[in-house]
């Protein structure tokens, strides 16, 4: 089944301790992005990446870090997390960066106390 | 990036269509009008998309006015399944990000 998944899927964590959140695509997407979603914010694009140790910011990048060693996988790091990094994050990925469609995973819903 | 203006909530009863508008009075001719929407508690999940001429879709179908400033998409018989946020995105051609703004809340009433 073609689908992006995420894990973990919920995470409790406190201030400072370095946590990585995973993402992997199993269509050979060349695309993917990160999105953080905050009550009356929406969706706010973190990084993307168009292919292979090709990384970008986006709209709210600061705190973050990613890294795309494999096409199939676009991790994100956060090194020291802050309260305000409390969040719900999804990962996306499409065929390319001008693909229509984007197939977003499930979510990961963060708490950093 | 143009912007796009949706109601924050609509209602509708279950198998009856349901007609969600978008304007985008500042729409540029390369940008296309994309919709998404976003079941409680999942990501987002790309619904249409179109540039100037009507489109459908097993999902769904997009009207677009023929001066592009406005669009509106159609459920053809609403299911409490389709209760969600829909997101109506302008996005340029050249373009992978997408830009949501707050989207309408889609309520389905048995």
């Amino acid at each position: 089944e073609a689908q992006v998944t995420q894990n973990p899927r919920y995470l409790i964590t406190v201030t400072g301790k370095k946590l990585t959140v995973t993402c992997s695509q199993n269509m050979n997407h060349e695309y993917m992005s990160w999105y953080r979603q905050d009550p009356g914010l929406g969706l706010r694009q973190i990084y993307y990446s168009m292919n292979v140790e090709v990384t970008d910011k986006g709209d709210v990048p600061e705190g973050y870090k990613v890294s795309r060693k494999e096409k199939r996988n676009f991790p994100l790091i956060l090194e020291s997390p802050s309260p305000n990094q409390t969040s719900l994050y999804f990962c996306a990925s499409s065929f390319n960066f001008r693909a229509y469609e984007q197939y977003f995973g499930p979510g990961t819903r963060l708490t950093v106390t | 990036d143009a912007k796009t203006t949706q109601p924050n909530s609509m209602e509708s009863n279950e198998e009856e269509p349901v007609h969600l508008p978008c304007n985008h009075s500042t729409i540029s001719g390369t940008d296309y009008i994309h919709w998404y929407r976003q079941l409680p508690s999942q990501g987002p999940e790309y619904v249409i998309h179109g540039l100037t001429s009507n489109v459908n879709n097993r999902m769904a179908s997009l009207a677009i006015a023929e001066d592009r400033k406005s669009s509106t998409l159609i459920l053809h018989r609403a299911t409490l399944r389709d209760a969600a946020v829909y997101y109506c995105i302008l996005r340029g051609g050249s373009q992978g990000n997408l830009i949501f703004g707050k989207g309408t809340k889609l309520s389905v009433k048995p």
